[in-house]
């Protein structure tokens, strides 16, 4: 059975704060990915990354750094976390094969004061 | 701008009823389609996917896709109240990503 796990299911920053997310998966899955999901946009893609150091900014980067270090882990870091930032973050892994579908971790919800 | 596009809803539909969710894509390149089901409060799940013309069924669920209108749609028989969920249409290309759309809210009254 795939798992991916967050670190934190709901957490509460201050504006300035670096915040870091994590996130583990155990399928041995190449491809791993942060969105973030605010009402009415949809899943919106932050950064993903397809092995082991390596990493390609989404559709919105700005504000967000991240990294993978092992295959397994895949961190989301907030330099500077500001309140447009508040959301709900989900991350997924997959294979790389075309066909492969994504599966997500259970998320976790950001508030930034 | 690849885009996946869906109708927010809400749909509502009675219970034992079939619902209908529908889907455009605009990159006619796309190779694979995807539907999630998502809980509120919850993560995405995969509910079907479908890489050809024509429909897939699986329990009470039917994928259809047509290629040539680039379109793709969720049936789903007998609704009952557990399927209400947010379906999410998904979309890959070819590379790394998908694309997904905003969503359409499904309600199954009682």
């Amino acid at each position: 059975d795939v798992k991916v796990t967050q670190s934190s299911r709901y957490l509460v920053k201050r504006t300035g704060e670096k915040v870091f997310l994590e996130c583990v998966q155990d399928m041995d899955h190449e491809n791993m990915f942060w969105y973030r999901q605010d009402p009415g946009l949809g899943l919106r893609l932050i950064y993903f990354s397809y092995d082991v150091k390596m990493k390609e900014k989404g559709d919105i980067p700005e504000g967000y750094s991240v990294s993978r270090e092992k295959k397994e882990r895949f961190s989301l870091i907030l330099e500077s976390a500001s309140t447009n930032q508040t959301s709900m973050y989900l991350c997924a892994s997959s294979f790389q094969k075309l066909t492969d579908t994504q599966y997500f971790g259970p998320g976790t919800r950001l508030t930034v004061l | 701008q690849k885009e996946v596009e869906q109708n927010s809803g809400p749909l509502s539909v009675p219970e034992g009823a079939i619902a209908s969710l529908n889907c455009t894509y605009s990159d006619r390149g796309s190779q694979s389609f995807f539907w999630y089901r998502q809980y509120s409060g919850k993560s995405p799940e995969l509910i079907m996917s479908i890489y050809s013309n024509g429909d897939k069924e699986d329990g009470r669920f039917t994928a259809q896709l047509n290629k040539a209108s680039q379109y793709v749609s969720l049936l789903i028989r007998d609704s009952q109240p557990s399927d209400s969920a947010t379906y999410l249409c998904a979309v890959k290309a070819g590379g790394f990503k998908t694309i997904f759309g905003a969503g359409t809210r499904l309600f199954v009254k009682a």
